[in-house]
């Protein structure tokens, strides 16, 4: 079964530098989350998206935009990247917004910032 | 506002133990509680999701139970393996998914 794909699977970036990370949900599915997961940390939600607008907001950094196109794909947008961004970044997708719908988790994009 | 917590942090238990991982969450109005499998530095791997409505659910060697009025979910192992040895994280879904902060499983051979 298809699942979620993220690219690229690992960036290395310099500090001040931009970053683009990239989503493709499974086929069907509308919407689209982002987490971040520091080291030794646990994932927190930075945004979401269902039919290609926003839906609900997290601790999402004013530096980092996001969007959903209209084949359903995200793009995470991060600019003036700092040390403490460093981190393993995960999308999920699901049918739907509601909350019974399972998410279902990308292998994450695991970004360093040198 | 949500809070998820595991105890304990950290397990070591000799291989073909049972064991239970343990899982409270602050508030009750959840859609589904989730368990997930994480190795260092790689990604998430759901092992159960309970929805509000469920008690239990299992997979194999693994039983996850809801108690939504107590605020509870226990994650059951059965016949430990050292394959078995990961973080393991458990997610409570209201609007939002909150995780908790895993428990850090080591599987002694």
């Amino acid at each position: 079964a298809a699942g979620v794909i993220q690219s690229p699977r690992h960036l290395i970036k310099e500090k001040r530098e931009t970053a683009t990370l990239k989503c493709y949900p499974i086929p069907r599915h509308d919407t689209v989350y982002w987490y971040q997961q520091g080291p030794g940390q646990d994932p927190q939600f930075l945004i979401s998206f269902y039919e290609k607008m926003q839906s609900d907001k997290g601790s999402i950094p004013d530096r980092f935009s996001a969007q959903q196109f209209s084949d359903y794909h995200s793009e995470l947008n991060m600019s003036s990247l700092e040390l403490g961004d460093s981190a393993l970044y995960f999308c999920a997708s699901s049918l739907g917004e509601q909350g019974w719908y399972e998410q279902y988790f990308g292998p994450g994009t695991r970004l360093t910032v040198t | 506002k949500q809070e998820v917590t595991q105890i304990p942090a950290a397990l070591s238990v000799p291989e073909g133990e049972n064991l239970v991982l343990n899982c409270s969450f602050t508030d009750s109005a959840i859609y589904n509680l989730q368990w997930f499998r994480q190795d260092p530095g790689k990604g998430l791997t759901s092992l159960l999701l309970i929805q509000s409505s469920q008690r239990e659910q299992t997979s194999g060697r693994l039983n996850a139970s809801l108690d939504k009025s107590s605020g509870r979910s226990t994650l059951y192992i059965a016949a430990s393996q050292p394959g078995d040895s990961a973080t393991y994280l458990c997610a409570a879904r209201d609007d939002k998914i909150i995780f908790g902060k895993g428990t850090r499983l080591h599987i002694l051979p």
